[in-house]
């Protein structure tokens, strides 16, 4: 078991909605990496945090916003939801912000249904 | 643009085959090339992965062929078994960009009985 946790399991939301998804890190991992991951697709990388700060982003508007903890624990907030932000959105963490790929792990998601 | 092409969409194959799976990339800077593999309701898993330094790596039924020249890499599974059944991603990762990943759209392999 990879010790990543993410809540809620699913979620319904109204376009113009705004949503917070949550991730609890694995024991000992600083580094937490966001993913949306559409219907038949692979995960896109959404940005990565690095004791408490942004690390990374990839090709999302701002309206896609994080957070993480002293604990290491992190948030995921959209606002203005759209429909096309219904996917899976996927936490992954590691001990370090430029991990081995044997050294991430990946929550079991989060899926998000814009209506 | 599609950085990364996987192939097939979806792939059945009798328990005790060989299961096949294929990515081909654009960017010769790529400089890791992972297979994940995810289960419903579950996140993505690394299975196995190579750099571009080696042309294969094996570990027990799972191997990873990879091709400089042709810029393709695949993944083999011998002696599938109905519990390799899941949907498989290859992925690339660019050396200066953080180390992100760049994934492949999946290959959904049942494996018959």
């Amino acid at each position: 078991e990879t010790g990543v946790t993410q809540s809620p399991t699913h979620l319904i939301k109204t376009r113009g909605q705004q949503v917070t998804l949550r991730c609890s890190s694995q024991s000992g991992h600083n580094t937490v990496s966001w993913y949306q991951q559409a219907l038949g697709q692979g995960p896109q990388f959404i940005f990565q945090y690095y004791r408490e700060e942004e690390n990374g982003r990839g090709n999302f508007p701002p309206r896609f916003s994080g957070l993480q903890f002293p604990n290491y624990s992190s948030e995921l907030n959209v606002n203005a939801l759209e429909l096309d932000d219904s996917a899976l959105y996927l936490c992954a963490s590691s001990p370090t912000p430029r991990p081995t790929y044997y050294e991430q792990y990946f929550g079991p998601g989060t899926r998000l249904t814009v209506t | 643009q599609q950085q990364v092409k996987q192939s097939p969409q979806s792939l059945i194959v009798q328990k005790g085959g060989i299961s096949i799976i294929n990515c081909a990339y654009e960017n010769t800077a790529f400089d890791y090339f992972p297979w994940y593999q995810q289960f419903p309701g579950k996140g993505p898993a690394l299975l196995i992965a190579i750099r571009p330094d080696v042309s294969e790596k094996k570990e027990g039924r799972f191997t990873i062929s990879f091709n400089k020249s042709a810029k393709q890499f695949s993944l083999h599974i011998m002696d599938s078994q109905p519990g390799d059944s899941a949907t498989y991603f290859c992925a690339v990762r660019k050396p200066d960009s953080n180390y992100q990943l760049i994934w492949g759209a999946g290959t959904k392999l049942i494996i018959k009985p």
